[in-house]
């Protein structure tokens, strides 16, 4: 059974860059042609998608915060990363990482549990 | 891209049927049968209820069905029970090959 799992600073100051990873278990993150994919919610919120990494390292952003997203995979690790330059108290929300459950599908059906991050100083 | 547009709340009564709508564009629900719902308890991740527009996941109950027509895609819950009251939140590829959520509707069981 394939289970993701966030993890990273619960408390980031303004200004600097906010770093999670995912890890998967279960399974190669390597193994299957699989997007890997990083969602948030700021607290009392919607959903809003940030973005995907293949395992290849090719890779697609929200428009609205690609100039301070960056996103890697390390097969060695069995993980994949997200990194949020320059944040705000308006990047404080909780964030998944979640995946379909194969390339050609638009839709998650693997979530991890989440994680927390405040962004204050 | 803009978030899709739904209902902030509906309720019903335990045995009713409730329908949530979520309003998009040619871009995203109207242009794709790719429109997803999903179901969030508080403190919980989201758990996909329905994909492509119709489909349901193993597991999910047969009471909860999707549509679409035009920009509108919709999620209706049937013989309404107690858990599910929850936050629903649908979701669609966009034509930017990225997905895009709607803010969530609140369901009250009364």
């Amino acid at each position: 059974q394939v289970q993701l799992q966030e993890s990273g600073p619960g408390l980031v100051k303004p200004s600097q860059t906010l770093s999670l990873t995912c890890s998967v278990s279960g399974a190669s993150i390597s193994s299957g042609s699989y997007y890997w994919n990083w969602i948030r919610q700021p607290a009392g919120k919607g959903l809003e998608w940030i973005g995907r990494i293949y395992t290849s390292g090719s890779s697609n952003y929200n428009p609205s915060l690609k100039s301070r997203v960056t996103m890697s995979v390390d097969t060695s690790k069995n993980q994949f990363s997200l990194k949020l330059s320059s944040v705000t108290a308006a990047d404080t929300a909780v964030y998944y990482c979640a995946r379909p459950p194969r390339s050609l599908a638009w839709y998650f059906d693997l979530w991890g549990r989440g994680t927390l991050v405040t962004v204050s100083s | 891209q803009s978030a899709l547009t739904q209902p902030a709340s509906v309720s019903g009564s335990p045995g009713q049927s409730i329908t949530i709508s979520c309003t998009g564009t040619s871009s995203d629900v109207g242009g794709y049968n790719y429109v997803s719902w999903y179901q969030q308890h508080p403190g919980k991740a989201p758990k996909l209820m329905i994909y492509d527009v119709n489909k349901r996941p193993s597991g999910v109950s047969y009471r909860f069905s999707g549509s679409k027509s035009g920009n509108l895609a919709s999620l209706t819950i049937s013989g309404l029970q107690a858990e599910d009251e929850a936050d629903y939140y649908c979701s669609s590829y966009t034509s930017s090959s990225t997905w895009v959520f709607g803010g969530g509707t609140r369901l009250a069981v009364l």
